[in-house]
């Protein structure tokens, strides 16, 4: 079966401190994945992707995730959060096979403290 | 000019009733969806659309009808209201496989 698992529903974090979200996700075709980021009551727009290629992708706000095909998991990582990356954060995986086909995991709420 | 833009914002309405929830696109993609986010912020995908064809139909009560009237639209019209049908309704599109999906800001559907 295809799915995504984000084991953390919250992660709680000092400010300036580094930050890593799992994602792992199950499938028996590539995968292109994806990082989601959604600040309250706006929509979801794009961190990161990993489509080839290198494995370790490069995002806005100072993000990164690494694709990891033997461990099936993509973690997103930044090394100093700011207040301001308060927000939930979603992994998404689509499927080579189905190309319209797009799944999100549950989200994990990253909260800041100063 | 917003890339996706959905229409209304915010919807309170009494079960039993009918509503339509409108969106549109200006990116020329060929993809569009509809994905529900509940209060957990669990995202579902509901339908998806590739050049005015319905190619995905999740486990989604008939009460829910798409309809792409051309590549650029795609309405979601909802029969008969039910409390459990209150959540946030995304419109999204992709140009294809392994294409950033790009979101709406969402319409706040609130049954009561």
């Amino acid at each position: 079966a295809q799915s995504v698992t984000q084991l953390d529903s919250q992660v709680p974090v000092f400010e300036e401190a580094p930050v890593e979200l799992r994602c792992n996700y199950s499938s028996s075709v590539s995968v292109y994945l994806f990082w989601y980021v959604q600040y309250p009551n706006q929509g979801l727009q794009l961190l990161l992707k990993y489509l080839s290629g290198s494995t370790l992708v490069k995002g806005i706000n100072g993000f990164e995730a690494e694709f990891n095909k033997s461990q099936t998991s993509f973690h997103l990582r930044k090394p100093s959060v700011h207040i301001s990356d308060t927000a939930e954060y979603f992994c998404a995986v689509s499927f080579h096979s189905s190309a319209s086909k797009i799944i999100f995991g549950s989200g994990t709420r990253l909260s800041i403290r100063p | 000019d917003t890339a996706v833009s959905q229409t209304p914002k915010y919807l309170v309405t009494q079960m039993g009733n009918d509503k339509s929830i409108k969106c549109e696109q200006n990116l020329g993609h060929d993809t569009m969806y509809w994905y529900k986010q509940d209060s957990k912020k669990f995202l579902k995908i509901m339908f998806s659309y590739n050049n005015k064809e319905l190619i995905i139909n999740e486990t989604v009560p008939n009460r829910f009808s798409p309809k792409s009237p051309d590549k650029a639209h795609l309405n979601l019209h909802i029969n008969s209201l039910e409390l459990g049908d209150s959540a946030v309704y995304f419109c999204a599109t992709a140009a294809g496989s392994g294409n950033t999906i790009y979101f709406g800001e969402g319409s706040w559907l609130t049954v009561v």
